[in-house]
């Protein structure tokens, strides 16, 4: 079985401060991770995702993830928010090789 | 080239009427995904098509949904008999291949809503 926690349904950060979104894991094997934005009236798109290897992944708009095994995490962060990164943002873990599992989505709204 | 294409991309039907909901996935793309997401929630897994294989549908949440795909390209998921408790985002996704290096791209959904 395989699940996706992530803490905290709504974001608000002021531009060019640093956005952090939460993501806690279970699964009884070996995880792929999944970080999905979803602009409004869009559908997802992948932001970054780790199989194997390095544990902090770099994905597109300079946003970056570090998958801990230790502690079942695997948290969103970017340095700098722009206000163009207002979405709703969804954690997903794969313990097989098709079916993710996805969490209930934060929403980030950016102060100017 | 295209993405992921849904029609219609807004439904609004009466309860025990039966509805049906396209996907044509990106042109080459062997696997194909449905999910549902319910407001507030995340997405949930529905059925799972990868070429000529049986689909795994697992995740239909009881017998009046069901889902085809023709070859490679179209699905049509259908619910019979629609209950209020189905209205949700409809989210079809397809992926080169089953393998997870492979990124599923999303289409933008169908809205259902049952009165």
């Amino acid at each position: 079985a395989q699940s996706v926690t992530q803490l905290g349904s709504h974001v608000s950060v002021s531009e060019g401060a640093l956005v952090l979104l939460r993501c806690n894991y279970s699964s009884s094997v070996p995880p792929y991770l999944f970080w999905y934005v979803q602009y409004p009236n869009q559908g997802l798109q992948l932001l970054l995702k780790y199989t194997t290897g390095a544990t902090l992944v770099k994905g597109i708009n300079g946003f970056e993830a570090e998958f801990k095994k230790s502690e079942t995490s695997f948290h969103l962060t970017k340095p700098s928010a722009h206000m163009s990164d207002a979405a709703e943002y969804f954690c997903a873990v794969s313990s097989n090789d098709y079916k993710l599992s996805f969490g209930a989505g934060t929403t980030v709204t950016v102060r100017a | 080239g295209a993405g992921v294409s849904q029609s219609p991309s807004n439904k609004v039907t009466e309860k025990g009427k039966d509805v049906e909901l396209r996907c044509d996935p990106i042109s080459g793309h062997t696997a194909l995904y449905w999910y549902r997401q319910r407001l507030g929630q995340g997405l949930e897994f529905l059925i799972y098509f990868q070429g000529n294989s049986a689909p795994d549908k697992s995740g239909l949440p009881s017998d009046r949904f069901s889902a085809e795909r023709t070859g490679e390209s179209v699905s049509t998921l259908t619910i019979q008999r629609t209950q209020q408790e189905d209205s949700a985002v409809y989210l079809c996704a397809s992926s080169l291949d089953r393998l997870q290096r492979y990124e599923q791209f999303f289409g933008p959904g169908t809205r259902l809503t049952v009165l």
